[in-house]
């Protein structure tokens, strides 16, 4: 199956500060969803983007297909960005269509 | 729009009872959700493929006759956790994706999630 990988693993940030957190995936995906897991477990959707480039905001997200990678751009990050942010994926040409996610990144944002 | 509920979400057992969870969606129709399962501090890991009107399909490693799972309508997924034991407790969360989506949209809409602790 498709393997995802995040990283950082882990980010601790002052407030005000920018980030990016990156995934990769080791083949070719038709969907790609970024999620924020709040600290009640509660996953929200980020963005649905499998290819291309999306704003909302003060988070934007690209997904580079042709080199199994995507970004998600944190910028001017407040206390309520804290939780793990998940990055996870499907390829439909398998016939399956749930989503493998990645271990996440777990960011913490301190005042 | 994309609303997914579950209930309840949370629940206290004893070790052999058994353990009904609902996973809805509110504002669309699903003809495919999906159970995932997390334990503290891990990833999410996929339990099942639940088709409406057909079995669901089960991953490696997961007991069928132990979790069972019912799609019965458009809107309702069910996941029963029979006999449940202490290891069986975790964070259960189900996904849907809007039946009649583009073949090639699949993007799926979360539920709150389920807590369930097997004494």
């Amino acid at each position: 199956g498709i393997q995802v990988e995040q990283s950082p693993p882990d980010l601790i940030l002052q407030e005000g500060a920018n980030s990016t957190l990156r995934c990769n995936f080791s083949d070719s995906v038709n969907n790609l969803q970024w999620f924020h897991q709040n600290p009640w477990g509660q996953l929200i959707n980020l963005f649905y983007i499998p290819s291309g480039t999306k704003q909302n905001g003060r988070l934007s997200a690209t997904t580079v297909a042709t080199e199994r990678y995507s970004l998600l751009y944190i910028s001017s990050s407040q206390t309520t960005d804290s939780g793990v942010y998940f990055c996870a994926v499907s390829r439909l040409d398998t016939g399956r269509r749930a989503l493998t996610f990645g271990s996440g990144t777990r960011l913490q944002v301190q005042p | 729009g994309a609303v997914v509920s579950q209930h309840p979400s949370w629940v206290i057992c004893k070790s052999g009872t058994s353990v009904k969870i609902e996973c809805r969606s509110l504002d669309f129709q699903a003809t495919t959700m999906f159970w995932y399962r997390q334990f503290p501090k891990q990833s999410l890991m996929l339990m099942a493929t639940s088709n409406e009107g057909s079995k669901a399909t089960y991953e490696q490693g997961v007991e069928k006759d132990k979790f069972l799972i019912n799609h019965a309508s458009l809107t309702l997924s069910t996941l029963t956790v029979t006999s449940a034991h202490p290891e069986d407790s975790s964070f259960y969360i189900c996904s849907a994706r809007r039946a009649g989506a583009l073949l090639l949209d699949n993007e799926q809409f979360f539920g709150p999630g389920t807590r369930l602790t097997v004494l």
